[in-house]
């Protein structure tokens, strides 16, 4: 069983589309964060989260911690091809040593 | 960029070989973590190192091995390779007590054959 459940798998859209994707779980969390991976590279960290109903906002890009801290999601406004990726969540599940641990990705596809 | 740094980009191996792969940290990061991604899956947590000693290790067998030497940079050694041991492997540099902010290198990618 996975510790995060991302939906939907893989999204396939055209440019200035809005999209909504989502990262739960059935555990509390007290952080939980946001990457987003291109092909070849490493994830990249966009956002962390920290309290129940906070929202964040990186330019296009809206972030949300469900009040329950047991969930997320990421709004994308106006979707660009630039957007194209794999967007992943990962919450700490380590304690003190800090081990991540991942949901399997949404494979965005923003197409020109 | 994160500044993580990460050798070789590619790796071709033959299965029962062994692998060596390298980690330079981001300046002023003192973790190393290193983690397993399978096609079409998020990373998999493999080990951490703080201090020069492993600090904690995810599901692996003891054949993933590694090091962190002084200048905080680290080694990724996997003995007796399998198939299945074809995967992206990232190695991600932090701070401790830095809210489990990770930087990410660029991979290596493994292809065994």
């Amino acid at each position: 069983t996975q510790l995060l459940e991302q939906s939907p798998q893989f999204l396939s859209i055209q440019e200035g589309e809005n999209l909504t994707v989502y990262c739960n779980s059935s555990s509390v969390f007290s952080s939980l964060q946001w990457y987003r991976q291109e092909p070849g590279e490493g994830p990249v960290l966009l956002v962390t989260v920290v309290t129940g109903g906070e929202v964040k906002k990186l330019k296009r890009l809206t972030f949300q911690f469900g009040d329950a801290r047991k969930d997320s999601s990421l709004h994308i406004t106006a979707a660009q091809p630039g957007d194209t990726g794999l967007y992943l969540c990962a919450v700490n599940s380590g304690g003190s040593n800090y081990k991540l641990t991942f949901g399997k990705g949404t494979l965005l596809t923003v197409n020109p | 960029e994160t500044g993580v740094t990460q050798s070789p980009t590619h790796l071709i191996k033959t299965r029962g070989q062994q692998v060596t792969l390298r980690c330079s940290s981001q300046s002023g990061h003192n973790t190393v973590s290193w983690y397993q991604q399978a096609l079409g899956q998020g990373p998999q947590f493999i080990f951490q190192y703080y201090r020069e000693e492993e600090n904690g290790r995810g599901n692996f067998p003891p054949r993933f091995s590694g090091l962190q030497f002084p200048n905080y940079s680290s080694e990724l050694n996997v003995n007796a390779l399998e198939l299945d041991d074809s995967a992206l492997y990232l190695c991600a540099s932090s701070r401790q007590g830095s809210r489990n902010e990770q930087y990410f290198g660029p991979g290596t990618r493994l292809t065994v054959t």
